[in-house]
């Protein structure tokens, strides 16, 4: 079955740049969605098709994907923005990524 | 706004069963495919059922094929997901979730807080 790869934990600094990676066989011919899930929330989309941006998330938020890597890439990291990250894709169903948890230190 | 609260989960022993509702608000229900995803600390998101917008199309994956079952009410703008022969391996938080369609795929636009199942004797 199709696995999507990311790493367990990622810590920055308040205002630094964070990245959090997905791969997969062939991802970059797939499309990739993220999700950013904190405690006791809905569960929040932040990008679809590998780069869009939902009208209502930050700009801060952007990614790209290529090859087999997926990046999400947080700018300006602020505390709001620890919480558990997932990226998406589809093979013959909907395959997430493990998850990586942002640490803003 | 588009709004899902899910409701139903709770404590059950291992074989019972549950059912798990989910109320859908600021959108015409009826338009859109509905999914339930569930969420484990150990296994992360897990994809589990869909069920298309007259709910003449349903999804079951391998881990709950044959055990759960997804039903909608469009009338009511209710989605359900009817859980049986449960499992300590079913015990997670369960959120519904509205799928759009894009450019030949489908994601997961707008989700519910979730409702938490957990199984234990």
């Amino acid at each position: 079955s199709y696995e999507l790869t990311q790493p367990p934990s990622v810590s920055v600094s308040p205002g630094q740049t964070a990245s959090i990676t997905c791969s997969g066989d062939h991802l970059g011919d797939k499309f990739v969605y993220w999700y950013q899930l904190k405690p006791g929330q809905s569960p929040l989309l932040i990008i679809y098709e590998d780069t869009k941006r939902p009208s209502d998330i930050t700009e801060r938020f952007s990614a790209s994907s290529s090859g087999n890597t997926a990046t999400l890439t947080i700018s300006g990291t602020q505390p709001l923005d620890e919480a558990h990250y997932y990226c998406q894709a589809w093979d013959k169903s909907a395959v997430f990524g493990g998850g990586t948890k942002l640490t803003v230190l | 706004q588009v709004q899902l609260v899910e409701s139903g989960g709770n404590l059950v022993k291992p074989g019972g069963s549950l059912r798990l509702s989910c109320a859908a608000s600021g959108f015409s229900f009826s338009d859109y495919y509905m999914t339930w995803i569930r969420q484990t600390p150990g296994k992360g998101l897990e994809w589990i059922s869909y069920i298309g917008g007259n709910g003449d199309t349903a999804y079951y994956s391998d881990s709950v094929k044959g055990r759960f079952t997804i039903s909608r009410d469009n009338a009511k703008s209710s989605l359900h997901l009817q859980l049986s022969g449960l499992t300590v391996e079913d015990t997670a938080v369960y959120h519904c979730a509205r799928l759009v369609y894009s450019n030949g795929w489908y994601h997961f636009d707008y989700w519910g807080r979730g409702t938490q199942v957990t199984v234990s004797s």
